[in-house]
């Protein structure tokens, strides 16, 4: 079955332990990116990468990193939560990159950063 | 600074009536916007989207219009059902790598 999925879909921590949620893939998508979605805010993109080893900033990306050493995986990096950082993560790809290619979602991950 | 506004948190509606979702944008760059679906505990899923040298696109029950000049976007469904029930989001993008979104609106289809 064509999908992306993220783990773990619940996750409850403390602030400054280090955390990381996978991503993963199996359509072969060249595009893959995070977006975390907080009431009122609806969905704001951390980051997104083109393709392997080439990722830029989206709009929110401050606390956040990610890498692409592989074009099914792409995981977000938590160095050092803060409670801010609390929210639902959405991890998302596509074929391609560019406007008109539709982006398929993960299920989600909520985190909760204590 | 939200770039991309739907302005109408909740919306109901009677099934087998037209729903309307209303979008608002700010930067006229633009060039592409699309419209997501998304129902509790699952991730959004693409509904429809049009290009910015278009005004309609229709798919099915699902019609998208754009007027540029306002900086608006509207999804209209037709017949609502109930199982259209889901947040509704609207996006926008111009580089085709940042995708910005709005806040989304609820809307409820009752049977």
């Amino acid at each position: 079955e064509a999908q992306v999925t993220q783990n773990p879909r619940y996750l409850i921590t403390v602030t400054g332990k280090k955390l990381t949620v996978t991503c993963s893939q199996n359509m072969n998508h060249e595009y893959m990116s995070w977006y975390r979605q907080d009431p009122g805010l609806g969905l704001r993109q951390i980051y997104y990468s083109m393709n392997v080893e080439v990722t830029d900033k989206g709009d929110v990306p401050e606390g956040y990193k990610v890498s692409r050493k592989e074009k099914r995986n792409f995981p977000l990096i938590l160095e050092s939560p803060s409670p801010n950082q609390t929210s639902l993560y959405f991890c998302a790809s596509s074929l391609l990159s560019g406007s008109w290619n539709e982006q398929f979602f993960g299920p989600g991950t909520r985190l909760t950063v204590l | 600074d939200q770039q991309v506004k739907q302005n109408s948190p909740s919306l109901s509606v009677q099934e087998g009536r037209i729903s309307i979702l209303n979008c608002d944008y700010t930067n006229s760059m633009f060039d592409y916007f699309l419209w997501y679906k998304k129902y509790p505990a699952e991730g959004p899923t693409f509904l429809i989207s049009i290009s910015s040298i278009k005004d309609k696109n229709e798919d099915g029950r699902f019609t998208v219009f754009l007027n540029k000049s306002a900086k608006h976007l509207s999804l209209h469904i037709v017949p609502s059902q109930p199982g259209d029930s889901a947040v509704y989001f609207c996006a926008a993008s111009y580089t085709g790598n940042q995708f910005y979104f709005g806040t989304g609106t609820s809307l409820t289809v009752i049977p």
